[in-house]
């Protein structure tokens, strides 16, 4: 079955740059979609289709792709970005299939 | 204001069924797919199922497959999710979830609006 693959961590400290990985086979034919989730909170869409930002979303948060990896990169990280983040694509076997990556819990120290 | 409301989650033994609902509202429900997301005590999420706009798409997780049924009905704004000969490893918060996609297409490829999600406890 299609896999993402994600760090299950990364530590930064605030103002610096966070850079979360996400690879998988399928990612060149597909799009890569990043959620954010905080403790005890529904995971809210912070990029889609690679690099799109959703209205509300602050432009510190920013999407990339190439080849089989996708980034979600937070610029001037914040206290308040410190969540899981989970990269999302489909399978491009032709079967209709949504898949997750496993999570990266970013710690803002 | 986009909101989605699941309801229906509880407590249920092993080979037992369950029917969650969601109540949809702030959009123009006929639109859009719908999907359902889960997440287990602690874990990842996993997406379950998606059903388009007219019902003439449906998807499943191999792991639900022939197991559940996902159904809307448009005239009430509303999703549900039919859980049939339930497992423990189906323990998990469900969320339902707006398909991305623009108005009026085939399942689309992710989620832009998610409510707050129902447990689900599968236990003797």
């Amino acid at each position: 079955s299609y896999e993402l693959t994600q760090p299950p961590s990364v530590s930064v400290s605030p103002g610096q740059t966070a850079r979360i990985t996400c690879s998988g086979d399928a990612l060149p034919k597909q799009y890569a979609y990043w959620y954010q989730q905080k403790p005890g909170q529904a995971p809210v869409l912070v990029i889609y289709k690679d690099s799109e930002r959703p209205s509300g979303i602050p432009e510190r948060f920013s999407g990339s792709s190439s080849g089989t990896t996708v980034t979600l990169t937070i610029s001037g990280v914040q206290a308040e970005d410190e969540a899981d983040y989970y990269c999302q694509s489909a399978d491009s076997s032709g079967t209709y299939r949504v898949v997750f990556g496993g999570g990266t819990k970013l710690t803002v120290l | 204001e986009v909101q989605l409301v699941e309801s229906g989650g509880g407590l249920v033994q092993p080979g037992r069924s369950l029917r969650l609902s969601c109540a949809a509202s702030g959009f123009t429900f006929d639109d859009y797919a719908m999907h359902w997301v889960r997440q287990a005590p602690g874990k990842g999420l996993e997406w379950v199922s998606g059903i388009s706009w007219n019902s003439g798409s449906i998807g499943y997780a191999d792991s639900v497959k022939g197991r559940f049924t996902i159904s809307r009905d448009n005239a009430k704004n509303s999703l549900y999710l039919q859980m049939n000969s339930l497992r423990a490893e189906d323990t998990a918060l469900y969320y339902c979830a707006k398909d991305g996609n623009v108005p009026g297409l085939d399942l689309g490829y992710y989620f832009d609006y998610w409510g707050q999600g129902t447990l689900v406890t599968v236990s003797s």
